[in-house]
């Protein structure tokens, strides 16, 4: 079947440091492949998406790469700030029925 | 503001009881997408509808049911409320079905007493 396993929180960094999420998935065809990130009391919101092999997604300095051939599809960011904390949600999404398919989500705390 | 709507904001209500959840999706969005966040399960899809019908089904128990109306706004009923059914349900709703990113409403927290 279809699922997306990612790394499990809580991860909590200092402001300008490196950040990495992992994501990996499983499908059983080619997914469409998005980061949501959640802030405090709000809904998900779309941060990157990635269709097809080799295409990275980027905004807000966010950045993923979707690799088939290790079915990954990691979240990185250079500096963090506090206003980043959040949680981080991968996902996909096969080209019939659009069903998303969640990660349990990670948790981010940037502390000043 | 992504421009789906979800009321009420919050609902509390006691075991045993019936609530209805509604969700208005985008202009022109014919997806309809429920979703169940807790803490401890995290977050479940539950059941999708495009243009009216019902397209996929995930973890939604049967004393839960939703359906879509036809100007597209979408309603989700909880029956038999149990204590565990106290979580954020979100609503989400997308353009179509393929490849389609789905724009999330801001969520109505249930709390069963």
């Amino acid at each position: 079947g279809n699922s997306v396993t990612q790394m499990e929180g809580p991860v909590t960094l200092s402001e300008e440091a490196f950040l990495t999420i992992n994501c990996t998935y499983t499908a059983t065809g080619y997914p469409s492949l998005f980061w949501y990130v959640q802030y405090p009391g709000e809904g998900l919101q779309l941060l990157l998406k990635a269709t097809k092999a080799d295409d990275k997604g980027s905004n807000k300095g966010f950045e993923a790469t979707y690799r088939k051939e290790t079915t990954s599809f990691h979240l990185e960011k250079g500096s963090v700030q506090v206003s980043d904390s959040a949680v981080y949600f991968c996902a996909l999404s096969m080209n019939t029925g659009n069903q998303f398919y969640f990660g349990t989500g990670t948790s981010l705390t940037v502390i000043p | 503001d992504s421009g789906v709507t979800q009321t009420p904001k919050h609902l509390i209500t006691a075991t045993g009881q019936r609530v209805t959840l509604r969700c208005s999706p985008r202009s022109g969005d014919l997806s309809v997408y429920w979703y169940q966040q807790s803490l401890d399960q995290g977050l479940q899809f539950l059941i999708q509808y495009y243009n009216g019908e019902e397209r996929a089904k995930g973890n939604i128990l049967e004393r839960f049911s939703a359906q879509q109306f036809p100007d597209l706004h979408s309603e989700l009923n909880l029956s038999s409320l149990e204590l565990g059914d106290s979580a954020l349900y979100f609503c989400a709703s997308s353009e179509g079905t393929v490849y389609n990113e789905q724009f999330f409403g801001p969520g109505t927290r249930l709390t069963v007493l």
